[in-house]
C-alpha cells in the first residue's frame, strides 16, 4: 500500500493523558497536512508542513497541540493533557509542490477521550 | 478571513435524479478548489479545478470553476444510492504559507 498511512486507527485515552499519533505521507509528497474532523462537520485545518518546515498553525490549534516533521517524511501530532472536546477523528493528507496536484488523505485515527 | 460555503447542507434525491452541489469562496491569493467524497472513511479526491469555464467530468460526475463570481458546482447525473456520501469543498490558496480550507460539506441522500 503506497497510501497515506496513519497510525494508530483507533485510540481511547483518559481525560489528561497524553497521546502522539503518526502519519506517514505518500514518499515522494513534500506537503502534508493534519485536519480534524467531528461528527457532522467538514475537516478542520490544523497545520501544515512543506518538508521538515511547520509554515502554518490553525487558531484551532491550542498550546496543548504540537505536530514535528522531523526529517521531512512522516509527521507526528501530539496532544498533551487531552481534554473530552478533543475527541474527534485526525486525519492526514500529502501532496506534491506542484502545479496541478492533489491532495490524498489517509484513513485517520479516531480518537476518544473519555 | 479565507471562507469556504457550500450548499445545499444536505439533499435527498431518489435515484436516477440530477443533483447540483454548490461552493462558494472568498479566498486571498486563489490557487485551487478541491471536491472529494467521503463515505465511512477518510475523504477521497475527485477533482482539482484551477481555471474557469473548463468542466472536468469522470463519468456521471461533473465540475466547474467561475472565478469570476467565486463558486463552484458538481454535477452528478442519473443519481445511484452508491454516490449517497458528503460531498466537500476545499480552496487552496497561493501563498508562501499554503493551507486547504474545507466547507462544511453537503450530505447527499440518494434513495432507491
Amino acid at each position: 500500500d503506497t497510501g497515506v498511512s496513519q497510525d494508530p486507527r483507533h485510540k481511547i485515552t483518559k481525560r489528561g493523558q497524553n497521546v502522539t499519533f503518526r502519519c506517514d505521507p505518500i514518499s515522494e509528497h513534500n506537503r502534508l497536512y493534519w485536519y480534524r474532523q467531528t461528527l457532522g462537520q467538514g475537516p478542520e485545518f490544523l497545520t501544515y508542513f512543506q518538508n521538515e518546515a511547520q509554515l502554518e498553525k490553525s487558531r484551532l490549534l491550542s498550546d496543548r497541540f504540537s505536530a514535528e516533521r522531523p526529517k521531512g517524511s512522516f509527521s507526528t501530532l501530539e496532544i498533551q493533557r487531552t481534554e473530552q472536546g478533543d475527541s474527534a477523528m485526525y486525519l492526514c493528507a500529502s501532496s506534491l509542490v506542484a502545479e496541478n496536484t492533489e491532495a490524498f488523505f489517509g484513513q485517520g485515527t479516531r480518537l476518544t477521550v473519555v | 478571513e479565507d471562507k469556504v460555503v457550500q450548499s445545499p447542507l444536505s439533499l435527498v434525491v431518489h435515484e436516477g435524479d440530477t443533483v447540483t452541489l454548490n461552493c462558494s469562496y472568498e479566498v486571498t491569493n486563489f490557487r485551487s478548489l478541491l471536491w472529494y467524497k467521503q463515505e465511512k472513511k477518510a475523504p477521497t479526491f475527485l477533482f482539482m479545478l484551477t481555471s474557469s469555464g473548463i468542466e472536468k467530468k469522470s463519468g456521471r460526475l461533473s465540475s466547474i470553476l467561475d472565478k469570476k463570481e467565486l463558486f463552484s458546482i458538481l454535477n452528478i447525473t442519473a443519481t445511484q444510492t452508491g454516490d449517497s456520501a458528503v460531498y466537500l469543498c476545499a480552496v487552496e490558496a497561493m501563498r508562501n504559507n499554503n493551507d486547504m480550507r474545507f466547507g462544511a460539506g453537503t450530505r447527499l441522500t440518494v434513495k432507491p
